[in-house]
């Protein structure tokens, strides 16, 4: 079954500098890795995702992603953290639902918090 | 923005009650699931449908059902409602183009008293 985990319950980090929120991932066969994030009493929003091609991926709102296929992780980075990026973070993994229409189902880790002091 | 829409908002039941929400998807997406978003936790999967038939299940008990109509919108329904149940939904609309992409709305808050 395909999983992904995320080590840290909450990352705090000082504006300006770079941040990195942890992922490592379970999957059978190529993997569909996303991240996602989640502002208080607000939907997800998409910030990046990776399907194939190169092992960084460039997302949303300055965020980047690297795809490393031996250590089984897809860890999510900014080079200069702000204030506002202050949220909760989800990895996530497309998971195929065997049915008719060969659907998807997504897979989330337990989140990251993310706090980033001014 | 997505162009997800679900409603209502927030919602208040109480327990053993039952409860219906809506997902409006995004335009030209035939594809919609749900999703569970306890307190202090990850989205779990609750159902996926697609041209109108159930196409895909998670670990929830049958009183969570569910409806997809010709405009691909879709209903969650909840009946004999439990504590348990409080939670943010969330809906997720895809194409059969890009399947592995799913766009979320907002949510919708249900508080169980």
């Amino acid at each position: 079954a395909q999983s992904v985990a995320q080590p840290e319950d909450q990352v705090n980090v000082a504006e300006g500098n770079p941040l990195t929120v942890k992922c490592t991932y379970s999957v059978s066969g190529n993997p569909y890795l996303f991240w996602y994030v989640q502002y208080p009493n607000r939907g997800l929003q998409f910030l990046l995702k990776y399907i194939t091609g190169d092992n960084l991926v460039k997302g949303s709102y300055g965020f980047e992603a690297e795809f490393n296929k031996s250590q089984t992780s897809f860890h999510l980075k900014k080079p200069s953290a702000l204030v506002s990026d202050s949220a909760l973070y989800f990895c996530a993994v497309r998971d195929l639902l065997r049915r008719r229409s060969g659907g998807f189902k997504t897979i989330f880790g337990a989140g990251t918090r993310l706090f980033v002091k001014a | 923005e997505t162009g997800v829409t679900q409603s209502p908002t927030h919602l208040i039941k109480t327990r053993g009650q039952q409860v219906t929400l809506r997902c409006s998807s995004q335009s030209g997406h035939n594809t919609v699931s749900w999703y569970q978003q306890a307190l202090g936790q990850g989205p779990q999967f609750i159902f996926q449908y697609y041209r109108e038939e159930e196409n895909g299940r998670g670990n929830f008990p049958p009183r969570f059902s569910g409806l997809q109509f010709p405009n691909y919108s879709s209903e969650l329904n909840v009946n004999a409602l439990e504590l348990d149940d409080s939670a943010l939904y969330l809906c997720a609309s895809s194409s059969g183009q890009k399947p592995y992409e799913q766009y979320f709305g907002p949510g919708t808050r249900l508080t169980v008293t």
